[in-house]
């Protein structure tokens, strides 16, 4: 398997334009993960999903955030409007259940100016 | 509050020079305690699932331990490409918020 795939690998775009991450999961995996890094405050978990269904989103930080997944192999991380904050890297990850290790992407830097 | 605390934030090792590295776990009820390798510009790598104290893994020099408040990430005769940051994360029982990571460890190992 290539392992979990995004893309970009790197955005950078203006304040106020919409920027969409995706994502690629391992093939099998359930649970499907988007997370953000910082230097700041490091990983976070914005959203996760289970067989394609939302679970927890308590960590998408407000409402310009949303996450879809349309199929088990496909996931997309909107930001509408986008803000010079939004600037971190992106993770998608996946499993084959909570309780077993993630298997990360190799992320998306994104830069708002 | 639930939290995860690794230490130090940095560490320099002259090639050879065994170490350990802290994780240290304040939430309750704990499923499984997870170390990651991340390189720049990738993303983390998994390492090891502990699961229950007194657990231990190992892998080539690295060996993972597991007690009721902490784990430990014991390196041994560590090499260059050892240099990495290495993070531990920590999923709970329960609702809400079930995954913390720490904020990691960058090691450097000096040839």
């Amino acid at each position: 398997d290539a392992g979990v795939i995004q893309s970009p690998r790197h955005e950078v775009t203006e304040m106020g334009q919409e920027v969409t991450l995706r994502c690629k999961p391992i093939s099998g995996h359930d649970y499907l993960f988007w997370y953000r890094q910082t230097m700041m405050r490091g990983l976070e978990l914005l959203i996760y999903f289970n067989n394609n269904v939302p679970i927890d989103d308590s960590g998408m930080p407000e409402d310009r955030f949303s996450a879809k997944m349309p199929n088990a192999s496909f996931s997309t991380l909107k930001i509408q409007p986008s803000e010079p904050r939004d600037s971190a890297v992106y993770f998608c990850a996946s499993s084959f259940s909570l309780d077993r290790p993630k298997y990360f992407g190799a992320g998306t830097r994104l830069s708002v100016l | 509050e639930d939290q995860v605390t690794q230490s130090p934030e940095a560490l320099r090792l002259q090639e050879g020079e065994s170490s350990s590295l802290n994780c240290s776990y304040t939430v309750s009820g704990l499923r499984g305690l997870f170390w990651y390798r991340q390189d720049p510009g990738k993303g983390p790598e998994f390492l090891f699932t502990l699961y229950s104290a007194g657990e231990e893994k190992e892998k080539e020099r690295l060996k993972a331990t597991l007690t009721k408040k902490e784990s430990f990430l014991h390196i041994t005769a560590p090499k260059p490409e050892d240099s990495a940051t290495y993070l531990c994360a920590v999923r709970k029982i329960g609702t809400g918020n079930q995954f913390y990571f720490g904020t990691g460890t960058s090691l450097t190992v000096i040839p």
